[in-house]
């Protein structure tokens, strides 16, 4: 079945240890979105790739980072963790950045700082 | 600018109960609108949606129908199991602007048996 997989589902880092998570999908979407959830909000968006153009929400904090090398895959950097980033990420592909498309969800890295 | 007010939870509801989750919208154009479910340590799935005024969305016995008079999209479902027990968001996306979802806030649903 086409998808979004999320790597790895838990991850533990030490407070300032950068980390890196995971994203690929199977629907040859043009769009990958990466959302910060914390604990019962909603998801925010933190940044969007369109193909190789890449789409920085204004909010989002310099902290996090992001990259797409190829179709299939895209990677959330974060460089220097903080106790406030922990929450669940939440990778999403749209066929294109069209209001009546569906983005269709990863299960979510979620991310603990000791 | 572009957002969604929906009913705070939670909501309990014993099995085979009535479901409504009202949800109004503000939009500076003309919004596509949809609904997610979040189960337990999940992502989010698409439930239903709809992309233009009067529409109803449809999924696993859930409605909800798109009111531009009302600007609203609530969600309803005759006979709730417990198997629906998870978050419910709403969402809308407008073109034109940044195609981004807005999300409201998101109502916990707990199904009793």
């Amino acid at each position: 079945d086409a998808m979004v997989i999320q790597n790895p589902r838990y991850q533990v880092t030490q407070f300032g240890k950068p980390v890196t998570l995971s994203c690929s999908q199977t629907l040859n979407h043009n769009v990958m979105y990466w959302y910060q959830q914390k604990s019962s909000q909603a998801p925010k968006l933190l940044f969007h790739y369109y193909d190789k153009d890449f789409n920085n929400e204004a909010d989002t904090p310099d902290n996090f980072q992001s990259r797409r090398p190829n179709t299939s895959f895209c990677f959330l950097d974060i460089r220097s963790p903080g106790l406030g980033d922990a929450a669940m990420y939440l990778c999403a592909t749209s066929r294109d950045r069209v209001s009546t498309d569906t983005q269709y969800f990863g299960p979510g890295t979620r991310l603990t700082v000791l | 600018g572009d957002s969604v007010t929906q009913m705070e939870g939670p909501v309990t509801l014993s099995e085979e109960a009535f479901l409504t989750i009202n949800c109004t919208y503000t939009a500076t154009g003309y919004p596509s609108l949809f609904w997610y479910v979040q189960y337990p340590g999940e992502g989010l799935q698409l439930l239903l949606k709809a992309t233009k005024a009067d529409d109803k969305g449809s999924n696993k016995g859930f409605e909800a129908t798109y009111r531009k008079e009302t600007t609203s999209f609530h969600l309803e479902k005759g006979s709730v199991q417990v198997s629906d027990s998870a978050v419910y968001f709403c969402a809308l996306s407008v073109q034109g602007g940044s195609e981004k979802l807005v999300f409201g806030k998101g109502t916990k649903l707990t199904v009793n048996p």
